[in-house]
């Protein structure tokens, strides 16, 4: 069966700091892979997504990147934070396709002060 | 882009009664929509989802039903409990993408009393 992981589980970081998260999927192979941010307990934004090692799409202009520097990797990063990137940072995976249902990881929650 | 609006916002239940979501998208090109569940502090878990190509589906307590011409898809859940209570999103994919983009409906916080 197929897990996602995501790490740190939480996170405090002041202002103006960088940021690196992690997300893995295991049993699986050439996922569909997503960043959802989620602030206030509601609503789900999608960051970016990747078809592919490489493969990045941005959904929304932010200081925020991500990469996917192998199959089942996606990492989101910040070189400078901002107070407004305080929030809950959701991994998804996928297969391959259109109509096809995602799963997320547990998630970590970001609060920058 | 695809637009999906979720009503109601809030939905307040006592335990055995049903309970209604639902919600509109603007794609018509959608093909897939699912729904999640989301308890506080924790990731969205999907718990039902339905193609374009049927009407209804159920599973156990939880039905979800598709109007295409109306452009509308509804969750329902029968003799609610109180762990039912949670944030449900619904989703509609983008029809036009070749990937699975879902573009969410703002959450229904629902709570169910004993």
């Amino acid at each position: 069966s197929q897990t996602i992981h995501q790490w740190p589980a939480t996170l405090v970081q002041p202002v103006g700091s960088p940021l690196s998260l992690e997300c893995t999927v295991e049993g699986t192979s050439n996922p569909n892979l997503y960043w959802y941010r989620q602030a206030a307990g509601r609503g789900l934004q999608l960051l970016f997504y990747s078809v592919g090692i490489g493969q990045i799409s941005s959904e929304v202009p932010q200081n925020l990147s991500a990469s996917r520097p192998q199959d089942r990797q996606f990492i989101l990063s910040s070189k400078k934070l901002l107070l407004s990137d305080s929030g809950f940072y959701l991994c998804a995976w996928s297969r391959s396709g259109q109509a096809v249902a995602q799963y997320f990881g547990p998630g970590t929650r970001l609060t920058v002060t | 882009g695809e637009n999906v609006e979720q009503h109601p916002s809030t939905l307040s239940v006592q335990e055995g009664d049903s309970a209604v979501i639902k919600c509109t998208y603007s794609d018509s090109a959608s093909n897939y929509f699912p729904w999640y569940k989301q308890e506080l502090g924790k990731r969205p878990q999907l718990i039902i989802d339905i193609r374009s190509n049927v009407g209804e589906k159920k599973d156990q307590r939880i039905a979800v039903t598709l109007n295409k011409t109306a452009k509308h898809f509804s969750l329902h859940i029968t003799e609610t409990q109180p762990e039912d209570s949670a944030v449900y999103f619904c989703a509609a994919n983008a029809g036009g993408t070749s990937y699975g983009k879902l573009t969410f409906g703002q959450g229904t916080i629902l709570t169910v009393h004993p």
